[in-house]
């Protein structure tokens, strides 16, 4: 069985920019979630899709934000970026939401 | 205070050595349990699920819930220089849509 993908693995975008990261699950998995991974805050929730629906978010501000398709893939979109958003994005999938959670080997961003 | 706590080390050991890997928490919500390793710069690796009180072993590694306590471990044995990496706690809330809290993480280093 594939496991979670995550396109694409590297970003480099200057301020001001926007970003959109995409997140394949594993066949089945209908539950998606997004965290963000520094080494000053380690991992931390963005939110959390399952049947296309936001179901739970993270403390971040709105230029965060979320989409899940009908297939269960996902993406993320920032905007604005700034330079405090260089961050390894982490993508997870369950079959449901109190299962547990398989990542994907990460988006890292880099802003300049 | 952090609804998880978990001691970031780093932990050295010698290889062949038990390894013991703990997390406390406040939330008595908190129903599942998970320990993960992440090795530098990829996406965290399942290695134990576990939703109830007491052991769950799986070849090296033993999880240990004491929910009486809020208090999980994670044994290794006979630790190998390629069990050097991070490991995460984290847990769900039961009821409730998935928000994984996570730990900090602790960094673990086998010496050969």
């Amino acid at each position: 069985k594939a496991g979670v993908t995550q396109t694409p693995r590297y970003l480099i975008k200057t301020r001001g920019q926007q970003v959109t990261l995409s997140c394949s699950p594993i066949s089945g998995h209908r539950s998606v979630s997004w965290y963000q991974q520094t080494p000053g805050q380690g991992l931390q929730f963005l939110f959390e899709y399952f049947s296309e629906t936001q179901r739970n978010k993270g403390n971040f501000p709105g230029r965060f934000s979320g989409r899940q398709f009908s297939n269960s893939r996902s993406e993320m979109n920032v905007s604005t970026l700034e330079l405090g958003d260089s961050a390894l994005y982490l993508c997870a999938s369950s079959f449901v939401q109190t299962d547990e959670q398989f990542f994907g080997p990460g988006t890292r961003l880099t802003v300049l | 205070q952090k609804e998880v706590e978990q001691d970031p080390g780093p932990l050295s050991v010698p290889e062949g050595a038990i390894v013991s890997l703990n997390c406390t928490y406040s939330n008595s919500a908190f129903q599942y349990f998970m320990w993960y390793r992440q090795y530098s710069r990829k996406g965290p690796e399942l290695l134990m699920y576990t939703y109830s009180s007491g052991n769950k072993e799986d070849g090296r590694f033993t999880a240990q819930v004491d929910k009486s306590s809020k208090y999980i471990s994670l044994f290794i044995r006979d630790s190998q220089p390629s069990d050097s990496a991070t490991y995460l706690c984290a847990m769900i809330r039961s009821g409730g849509y998935q928000k994984v809290t996570f730990g900090t993480g602790t960094k673990l280093q086998v010496i050969p």
